[in-house]
């Protein structure tokens, strides 16, 4: 079965500094990657998604992944933090199954943003 | 047009008693999972739902819960006699498979957390 891995649970970085959150799947196959973002107390909201092609993924609030194939990783990058990405942060994974799109989760990365 | 609506928000429930989720779905979806999160955990999946049908229930505890989407009206997950263990968030989510394989998006609703005293 596959499988999701966030290495890191919990991640504090300084406004404005670079970030970078991992991500390593389990799966024979290239999956379907996913990274959503869940601010406190509210569902989750998709930042960006991967199922083929550029492996370079462009998302919303100036997110990005890359996905390498080689290391089974599709981290999640952003050039400056500002203090509203404090969240907590999940990669996801689908293993298509003509229709059945079950989400499988890492366990999260909470981020922190200190001044 | 409007996101997932779940509903209850928030359900305190006593144990042994019954808990009813909600969920309607995007306008146009046809397709519903419901999550669980668990405090400190990752989001788990439970089920998977079209119209009518239980596609995927391989999530579910095998008693207790139980999922519907009727052809009209939203879809049900429902908890009977909870124990503190159910005590979680839930989610569900809905997309407009086309079942052309993985290129479909869940949105999520805000989730229904479930506190069971």
């Amino acid at each position: 079965a596959q499988s999701v891995t966030q290495p890191d649970i919990h991640i504090t970085v300084s406004e404005g500094a670079s970030l970078e959150l991992r991500c390593n799947y389990s799966y024979g196959a290239t999956p379907y990657l996913f990274w959503y973002v869940q601010s406190p107390g509210q569902g989750l909201q998709l930042l960006l998604k991967y199922f083929s092609g550029d492996t370079l993924v462009q998302g919303i609030k100036g997110f990005e992944a890359e996905f390498k194939r080689s290391q089974s990783s599709f981290n999640l990058r952003k050039p400056s933090v500002h203090w509203s990405d404090a969240a907590e942060y999940f990669c996801a994974v689908v293993i298509s199954n003509f229709g059945n799109e079950k989400l499988t989760f890492g366990t999260g990365t909470r981020l922190t943003i200190i001044p | 047009n409007a996101g997932v609506m779940q509903n209850p928000r928030h359900l305190v429930r006593r144990r042994g008693q019954e808990a009813r989720l909600r969920c309607s779905p995007m306008k146009g979806h046809s397709h519903v999972y419901w999550y669980r999160q668990l405090p400190e955990e990752g989001l788990k999946f439970m089920v998977y739902l079209q119209k009518e049908n239980i596609i995927d229930e391989s999530g579910m505890p095998k008693e207790r819960f139980s999922a519907e989407f009727p052809k009209e009206g939203p879809s049900i997950l429902r908890i009977q006699q909870v124990v503190r263990g159910d005590s979680a968030a839930y989610f569900c989510a809905s997309s407009p498979s086309r079942s052309s394989g993985g290129q479909d998006t869940q949105y999520f609703g805000p989730g229904t957390r479930l506190t069971v005293l």
